[in-house]
């Protein structure tokens, strides 16, 4: 059974295109998460959902926007797509309370080219 | 100066060394500190974690936390080949729900 389970696993589209991204955990976590991981590796934080609520929003641009119709799905919109946003995006889902807390799960990535 | 700083390498051993990973940070705040571990095109994946300074080991795996020189470490004794990865040390702050903080990695290769 996949915990943290993300579509497309890879994505290529034309700039200017608006697509999506989804995601879904079975883990019973209340928090969920969508990281931004660039050609450097770096991983980055763009928002996170409690229970359904946006609780962290980076600095994004509003091109991008995460909705969750439940706290077991956290999909993410991305509109008028930039060869800037080609990145590997990565959903990650971890419990709000307890001692582990601290572990975030996560998916096995979304490969977005945009030509 | 970013709040997590860590050596991307690439770093390079014989298998059955001792690799020496690790991250220094500015947020003083930062209470929980993880190390991740990441195949080519696959997900994180949590390997350790420590609350607050101190050590904690599983198996070949040693972490380390220094609070006060707000520095982290991850030992790998007896290195073998399966622990070719990007290593990614990670930490947050103390209330539940925040987002993880990484740092940019290190590749390290361990050779046969």
């Amino acid at each position: 059974d996949t915990a943290v389970s993300q579509t497309p696993k890879y994505l290529v589209t034309q700039m200017g295109n608006d697509k999506s991204i989804k995601c879904e955990q079975n883990l019973g976590h209340d928090t969920m998460y969508w990281y931004k991981q660039d050609s450097k590796k770096f991983l980055k934080i763009m928002f996170s959902y409690n229970n359904k609520e946006l609780i962290i929003n980076e600095t994004v641009p509003n091109r991008f926007s995460p909705k969750s119709p439940d706290k077991a799905h956290l999909n993410l919109h991305i509109n008028s797509l930039e060869l800037g946003d080609s990145a590997v995006y990565f959903c990650a889902s971890s419990p709000s309370s307890g001692m582990l807390n601290t572990e975030a799960f996560f998916g096995q990535g979304t490969r977005l080219t945009v030509v | 100066q970013k709040e997590v700083e860590q050596d991307p390498g690439p770093l390079s051993v014989p298998e059955g060394a001792i690799v020496s990973l690790n991250c220094t940070y500015s947020n003083s705040a930062f209470q929980y500190f993880m190390w991740y571990r990441q195949y080519s095109r696959k997900g994180p994946e949590l390997l350790m974690y420590t609350y607050s300074s101190g050590n904690k080991e599983d198996g070949r795996f040693t972490a380390q936390v220094d609070k006060s020189s707000k520095y982290i470490s991850l030992f790998i004794r007896d290195s073998q080949p399966s622990d070719s990865a990007t290593y990614l040390c990670a930490m947050r702050l103390g209330q539940a729900g925040t987002a993880l903080i990484f740092g940019k990695g290190t590749t390290l290769s361990v050779s046969s």
